[in-house]
């Protein structure tokens, strides 16, 4: 299985500064045809997961543009460059290269 | 947009199967753009992938879960369904169906997520 890890596990941000998250995956997600099969999502606290991002850097419907990711082969990462109060929950990173899919630990984002 | 409900029992007793269904609104399960899925999150946990099928009945599970899940689906329903057989305490955990896009492979629309406890 190709395995996920995130960090930080705990981001405290203060309202209007950057948050960054690294994803590394223990096997490259570069597929033959050119995608990484790199997405984010966001578990605000009481509900269910919501894309953010799919296959690296692209924002999913809705998703502020505050919001942007990057990376390549093994090195992901998520950034917010203006964090508010509405950013807070667990971000998760998740891999669908291949069978079994699989998720990071996940970020728990709060507000200081 | 589709729209995913879980329902089906919130207690199961150790060593019963779980099942539960995912209705689907604003789209129909026969479409060939999607994969319809199950991911399951324990407690104050992470999440995990359960498996997905797609329209014609191909199925793929996680070969964590995969000697006890079966996942199937009813398009006269536009519905599918997920069995999980044997459980066990460590089975408690919150499921979510999710339909997956293929091509690109990742979950767009989830549900709220249906509790189902493991206990006697």
């Amino acid at each position: 299985d190709i395995v996920m890890t995130q960090s930080p596990l705990s981001l405290p941000v203060t309202p209007g500064e950057p948050a960054s998250i690294s994803c590394r995956s223990s096997q490259s997600l570069l597929h033959s045809i050119g995608y990484n099969y790199l997405h984010w999502y966001l578990q605000k606290p009481g509900q269910s997961p919501q894309l953010l991002i799919y296959l690296v850097s692209n924002r999913a419907s809705g998703v502020p543009d505050r919001f942007s990711g990057s990376g390549s082969g093994t090195d992901f990462t998520l950034k917010i460059s203006t964090v508010e109060a509405e950013d807070v929950g667990i971000y998760y990173c998740m891999q669908t290269l291949q069978t079994p899919y699989t998720f990071g630990q996940g970020t728990k984002l709060e507000i200081k | 947009q589709v729209q995913l409900q879980e329902s089906g029992p919130g207690l199961v007793k150790p060593s019963e199967t779980l099942s539960l269904t995912c209705s689907v609104s604003g789209g129909s399960v026969s479409s060939g753009d999607y994969y319809w899925s199950w991911i399951r999150q324990p407690p104050g946990k992470g999440l995990e992938w359960i498996g997905y099928i797609y329209y014609s009945g191909s199925a793929n599970y996680n070969p964590s879960l995969k000697s006890r899940v079966t996942i199937s689906v009813d398009t006269s329903k536009n519905q599918f369904s997920l069995k999980l057989s044997s459980v066990i305490a460590a089975d408690t955990a919150v499921y979510y169906c999710a339909s997956l896009r293929g091509s690109y492979w990742y979950f767009d629309f989830w549900g709220r997520g249906t509790l189902v406890t493991v206990s006697s």
